[in-house]
């Protein structure tokens, strides 16, 4: 049972472009969302949260947006660029929970 | 100001060892979280510690692995008597003391253990 999840796998866009990661989650408990981004052979770092009182969340040009009605989030990157090039994972908990629910990840690839 | 240090950064066991990973937080971090990531899967998450205590072990496989944060010295997770599939990326986190719900996780670089 899949509490996070990230439908696809992988996404490619071309430099300057928009690049759309999205996350839908089940637990109705969850109400702190976080992105984290993950280079090869390093662990994962934090980009971006939103708290479920928030529809929107926006740090340069990282934004969060929170569906709480339909259970999905988004990051959009604007403009991506080949640094951005990483594995996202979408993270989720609850209130009173220590731990976070990771999703699989989505491989964004920028191309020059 | 060091960040989460895990070591080693590659451990190789053969089938029926034990495997050690150690981990420490970032200074003033007492929270400590392991995952593990399968390959081609995503962060799962295994075990939840302060210092001195469990706080969370419902993703721990019921046999065979154990975790420990003490007072002093670094956080152990520890596989007996390994098999092929314990084969994966162990990444150990930490986050503030002070923290409340919203906290982040700090990641170190995780220890990659492979299972001949």
């Amino acid at each position: 049972d899949q509490q996070v999840k990230q439908n696809s796998p992988s996404l490619s866009v071309q430099e300057g472009r928009i690049s759309i990661l999205n996350c839908d989650y089940t637990n109705s408990m969850f109400d702190y969302f976080l992105w984290y981004k993950k280079y090869p052979a390093e662990g994962p770092t934090f980009l971006i949260s939103i708290s479920s009182i928030k529809d929107k969340n926006e740090d340069g040009r990282f934004t969060v947006f929170l569906n709480k009605s339909a259970k999905h989030l988004s990051l959009h990157i604007v403009p991506s660029q080949p640094g951005d090039s990483a594995v996202y994972f979408c993270a989720a908990k609850g209130t009173n929970a220590g731990k976070s629910t990771f999703g699989d990840g989505t491989t964004l690839t920028v191309k020059p | 100001n060091a960040g989460v240090m895990q070591n080693p950064r590659h451990l190789v066991r053969r089938r029926g060892q034990e495997a050690r990973l150690r981990c420490s937080p970032m200074k003033g971090h007492s929270h400590v979280y392991w995952y593990r990531q399968l390959p081609e899967e995503g962060l799962k998450f295994m075990v939840y510690l302060q210092k001195e205590n469990i706080i969370d072990e419902s993703g721990m496989p019921k046999e065979r692995f154990s975790a420990e944060f003490p007072k002093e010295g670094p956080s152990i997770l520890r596989i007996q008597q390994v098999v092929r599939g314990d084969s994966a990326a162990y990444f150990c986190a930490s986050s503030p003391a002070a923290a409340g719900f919203n906290e982040k996780l700090f990641f170190g670089s995780g220890t990659q253990l492979s299972v001949l």
